[in-house]
């Protein structure tokens, strides 16, 4: 069965620093891959995503995430955070009635 | 704007009643979907539409119930059946059923 796992249920960072939250997979095959951001009672919006092509994905807020495929893993990175980066992240993997979420990261910035 | 509406945004319900969850979208989207959210557990699929009138069970359906009259609105039902309603509740929809899904604001459902 498919599914998602990120390791870190809560992560603090200090506003500027650098932000990496850790995603691994295990699908049949190398999935769609997906990072989303939901702040408090909110939707969640799509940060970036990887079909095929460049292993760096380049998203919106300055977000990136690298696929390894030898490491099923889909990391997220931010090289300095700002305080309005504090929410909770999630990632999924596959696609349409098939994604599969992991159980997310809540980041916490101390300014 | 494009996008997806999902009304009410907060919802109080007493036991033993059904409600219903309204969610719109503009994207001209043929798939859409019903996702439940607990706090640590993720999002869960409750249904999940690609075409009009044609709907599938996703994994937590028990006690849920939709219609899919119009490409634009996918209502989602919560029943007297749903042992335990008190979520949020996730509309979401794509352009296809194997892309990328976008997301409403989500409704907040109490049970009092």
């Amino acid at each position: 069965a498919q599914s998602v796992t990120q390791p870190d249920i809560h992560i603090t960072v200090s506003e500027g620093a650098s932000l990496e939250l850790r995603c691994n997979y295990s699908y049949g095959a190398t999935p769609y891959l997906f990072w989303y951001v939901q702040s408090p009672g909110q939707g969640l919006q799509l940060l970036l995503k990887y079909f095929s092509g460049d292993t760096l994905v380049q998203g919106i807020k300055g977000f990136e995430a690298e696929f390894k495929r030898s490491q099923s893993s889909f990391n997220l990175r931010k090289p300095s955070v700002h305080w309005s980066d504090a929410a909770e992240y999630f990632c999924a993997a596959g696609g349409g009635n098939k994604l599969t979420f992991g159980t997310g990261t809540q980041l916490k910035v101390e300014l | 704007d494009g996008g997806i509406t999902q009304s009410p945004k907060y919802l109080f319900r007493k036991e033993g009643q059904n409600v219903t969850l309204s969610c719109e979208q503009n994207l001209n989207h043929d798939a859409m979907y019903w996702y439940r959210q607990d706090p640590g557990q993720g999002l869960r699929l409750i249904y999940y539409s690609q075409i009009v009138n044609d709907f599938q069970k996703g994994d937590i359906a028990e006690g849920y119930s939709v219609s899919r009259e119009k490409k634009e609105s996918f209502p989602l039902t919560v029943t007297s059946a749903q042992k335990n309603p008190t979520a949020f509740y996730l509309c979401a929809s794509s352009i296809g059923d194997s892309n990328t899904i976008y997301f409403g604001e989500g409704s907040w459902l109490t049970v009092v």
